[in-house]
Parts: C-alpha cells; structure tokens; sequence
C-alpha cells in the first residue's frame, strides 16, 4: 500500500539554524499537509498547500516557516531560524481529495538544542 | 473554531475485552467529518474509522464502531474483542466540509487517549 514517507526521522539541530524536513506524499495525492506535536500535547495543524500554493495555515505557521513542492514529488518545510520551543514532533500527511482521508507519514522528531 | 475535546487521558483494557473512548465536539457547522487516528508507539498515525455527520448511521470497521450523537456532539469508539496490538494513542479528529473560510481541509485533534491493553 502507498506510504507518505518523511525523512530525517529524526533532526537534532542548534537553535537559531534553519532546518528543511522532507516528506513525499503518496504519488496521485494532491493536497498536502504539516501538522506538529509538541510532547505530550495534541496534534496541532501548521499548514495546508494545494495547487503550488498554501490554502490554509495556522497561527503558529508564522514568517520563520515555508513550505515548497520543488520537483512534484518532494513537499517540504522550512523553518529559518529554529528556536526551543520548535521543538516537536512533526508530521506531513496527504489526501487525493480535500475531502479524502488523510494519509500520515511517520513523522520527523526535531530536537533544537 | 472548532474545538475536539477528549477527557480521558489513559483507559485500559484487559484483552478480549470491549473498550469505549470518547470524545466531544464544538461547531457551528451542521455538515462535517469526525475521524478517530491510532498512534502506536512507531508514531505512524493510522486512520482507524470515519464519521459522516449527514449519515445517522454509525460507522463500522471489523471490530471498530463508533456511537455518533450529532445533537449532543458526541463520536465514542468502542473497539471489542480487544488485542495487543490495539495499544496506542488513539485520537479523536474534526474536518469541515466546506472549502473556504478557516477550515479548508484540515483536521483538528483532541487531546488523545493512550490506551492499554492487558493479556
């Protein structure tokens, strides 16, 4: 069965540096999406990117977070400049609609240190 | 904004046993999804059923069931005949149907439940 697959699983990273989480979608999804989870607390929506642009973000996606489909394969999230509280465990997923199901990858634990 | 509440932190549950998880719900809207995810300790969050909330009748997936009451925005899983591999956190999810406004396809999570099952 197709998989959303992310990488790294996990990023350790100096605070201040920028990191660039990697995700590919299941191949006829069209609508892509990041979510994160801070330990212990719930799943939260950062941001929703269909048609080459983003449809929907949350207060959290703020100026310091991007996200780029750059060769039809790859989706991918950029934070510039990691800070402490970034720390989590972040999470892309797919649909082949807007109202299909979302397929979840395994998810990348980013650590700023 | 839509809001997923889900009060038990922890259930457990002997093997072989029924288990019900439950959640509530805030919206305004009249027409939604509510989805319950697994997540095992491999972190992959699993789509484990579907609710339509213009369809009355709960969903069903083998030993997975919801009990859905749309006036007092409640979804429960009741999962029987539980199994090792059942253990997990299990989350409760909300998406709108409509495109457009503040909710276009994205889903928002309840607080989770870690579920333990005993042999």
């Amino acid at each position: 069965e197709p998989e959303v697959t992310q990488t790294p699983s996990h990023q350790v990273t100096q605070m201040g540096q920028e990191v660039i989480l990697r995700c590919v979608p299941i191949s006829n999804h069209l609508y892509f999406y990041w979510y994160r989870q801070i330990l212990g607390q719930k799943v939260e929506f950062l941001v929703s990117f269909y048609n080459n642009e983003i449809s929907e973000k949350s207060e959290i996606f703020d100026d310091q977070f991007s996200v780029e489909r750059p060769d039809g394969s790859n989706f991918t999230l950029k934070i510039r400049s990691t800070k402490l509280e970034d720390s989590a465990m972040y999470f892309c997923a797919s649909s082949e609609a807007r109202t299909a199901p979302q397929h979840f990858g395994d998810g990348t634990r980013l650590s700023i240190l | 904004a839509q809001t997923v509440t889900q009060s038990q932190p922890e259930m457990s549950v002997q093997e072989a046993e029924t288990v019900t998880l439950s959640c509530t719900y805030d919206t305004s809207e009249s027409d939604y999804y509510l989805f319950w995810y697994k997540q095992p300790p491999s972190r992959q969050m699993i789509l484990v059923i579907r609710q339509e909330a213009y369809k009355q009748q709960n969903a069903t997936e083998n030993r997975f069931s919801v009990n859905f009451q749309k006036a007092a925005k409640s979804f429960s899983l009741k999962i029987s005949d539980s199994q090792l591999g059942d253990a997990a956190m299990y989350f409760c999810a909300y998406r709108s149907v409509y495109a457009g406004g503040t909710s276009y396809g994205k889903l928002t999570f309840g607080q989770g439940t870690i579920l333990t099952v005993h042999p």
